[in-house]
């Protein structure tokens, strides 16, 4: 079974532009949760999305959004990019939403802001 | 131990010796544990996760550890190899759902 792709693996952007990454969960699973980790802050939680709605957001401004569709894929987006913004961008799918769930995590997009 | 958000703790270990990474979590709510590993390039890797209705759980060659009176979590490694090098993040389910991830403890592993 393969497993979370993410595309595309790294990314250069500069400030003030806009960014869209894309997620595929492995086959089958529901749930895709997005997270940002950098040096200083580690890994952080963006969002959670399961049957195409946001079930749960965390600490990020309105600049980060998602979405997911109806075959499970999902993709992030970043308007006005920051240097800030610069980081490992990643991925995690799950059977479903919730605890229960194992989550794995895809090798991420490697974004850079200039 | 480890500090959210700031700097990495390193452990350095001998081939074949036990390594122990531990883990402070912020929120007493937390259910759901979970310790990761993510080598050099890739995403983190689930090794072993916990309920906080339990204080021992064991695995392959790991076993976690929770105590929650300190909010305390920890990670045993059993005959720790080279191929155990990594870094290791510890994460917690809080109250609101959201997933709060450890800053990460760099292990190496000397042969």
């Amino acid at each position: 079974k393969a497993g979370v792709t993410q595309t595309p693996r790294y990314l250069i952007k500069t400030r003030g532009q806009q960014v869209t990454l894309s997620c595929s969960p492995i086959s089958g699973h529901r749930s895709v949760s997005w997270y940002q980790q950098t040096p200083g802050q580690g890994l952080q939680f963006l969002f959670e999305y399961f049957s195409e709605t946001q079930r749960n957001k965390g600490n990020f401004p309105g600049r980060f959004s998602g979405r997911q569709f109806s075959n499970s894929r999902s993709e992030m987006n970043v308007s006005t990019l920051e240097l800030g913004d610069s980081a490992l961008y990643l991925c995690a799918s799950s059977l479903a939403a919730g605890s229960s769930y194992e989550q794995y995590f895809g090798p991420g997009t490697r974004l850079t802001v200039t | 131990g480890e500090s959210v958000g700031l700097h990495l703790p390193t452990l350095s270990v001998q081939e074949g010796d036990n390594s122990i990474i531990n883990c402070a979590y912020s929120n007493s709510a937390s259910d759901y544990f979970i310790w990761y590993k993510q080598e050099s390039g890739k995403g983190p890797q689930f090794i072993i996760d916990i309920r906080s209705n339990m204080d021992k759980r064991q695995g392959q060659r790991v076993t976690v550890l929770l105590n929650k009176t300190v909010k305390h979590l920890s990670l045993q490694i059993a005959a720790t190899q080279p191929g155990d090098s990594a870094v290791y993040f510890c994460a917690e389910k809080t109250n609101n759902n959201d997933m709060r991830f450890g800053a990460g403890t760099r292990l190496t592993v000397k042969p």
